[in-house]
């Protein structure tokens, strides 16, 4: 069975400019969630969304925001990129949303924004 | 509010050395946690888990368990070998409605032969 997927695998983007990063969950999983992992950091939550509605918001500026399509995949945007965007982009999914549930993560995206 | 704190590292062992990387946290409510690991240039993979105190998470060889008085989840394995370097993430599910994980800062892990 495939993973979780996210594309593109890595991407370079000069300041000011706007991202979109997707991410495909695992078939029969209806929640995703996206977590920015800068370089010598633990990942650090960015926005869930559980059946196509967003569910919790981390601390993160207005510029981040994502959807979730009705086939379950999501999209992460980042506009007005900052140096300080540049990171590995994690998604993860599930099936159900209780803290027991495990996140199942992708391989993520490498944004380096110069 | 919810953080994870992890030991430090960088870790540097001998294969077949005895492994511990402590972790500890703070949290409201009954959190569960969690121990990823991540390896040269993948995404986070679950390592083990455990979901209530005292529950012990095992996998690989390598186990945790869960202390609430110590508030504390401590990863261990008795022989690491060359295959287990990586960096190690402790995590907590809140319980609040989204459910989401709080990372520590990661544990790197170096076994040498």
């Amino acid at each position: 069975d495939a993973g979780v997927t996210q594309s593109p695998t890595h991407l370079i983007k000069t300041r000011g400019q706007h991202v979109t990063l997707r991410c495909s969950p695992i078939s029969g999983h209806k929640s995703v969630s996206w977590y920015q992992q800068v370089l010598g950091q633990g990942p650090q939550f960015i926005f869930q969304y559980y059946e196509k509605e967003e569910r919790g918001r981390g601390n993160f500026p207005d510029r981040f925001s994502a959807r979730q399509f009705p086939n379950y995949s999501s999209e992460l945007n980042v506009n007005a990129l900052l140096l300080g965007d540049s990171a590995l982009y994690l998604c993860a999914s599930r099936g159900r949303v209780g803290a027991t549930d495990t996140q199942y993560f992708g391989p993520g995206t490498r944004l380096t924004v110069l | 509010g919810n953080s994870v704190t992890q030991m430090e590292g960088p870790v540097t062992l001998s294969e077949e050395a005895f492994l511990t990387i402590n972790c500890t946290y703070t949290a409201t409510g009954y959190p569960s946690l969690f121990w990823y690991v991540q390896y040269p240039g993948e995404g986070l993979q679950l390592l083990l888990k455990a979901t209530k105190a005292d529950d012990k998470g095992s996998n690989k060889g390598f186990e945790a368990t869960y202390r609430k008085e110590t508030t504390s989840f401590h990863l261990e394995k008795g022989s690491v070998q060359v295959s287990d370097s990586a960096v190690y993430f402790c995590a907590l599910s809140d319980q609040t409605g989204a459910n989401n994980l709080f990372f520590g800062t990661g544990t790197r892990l170096t076994v040498i032969p």
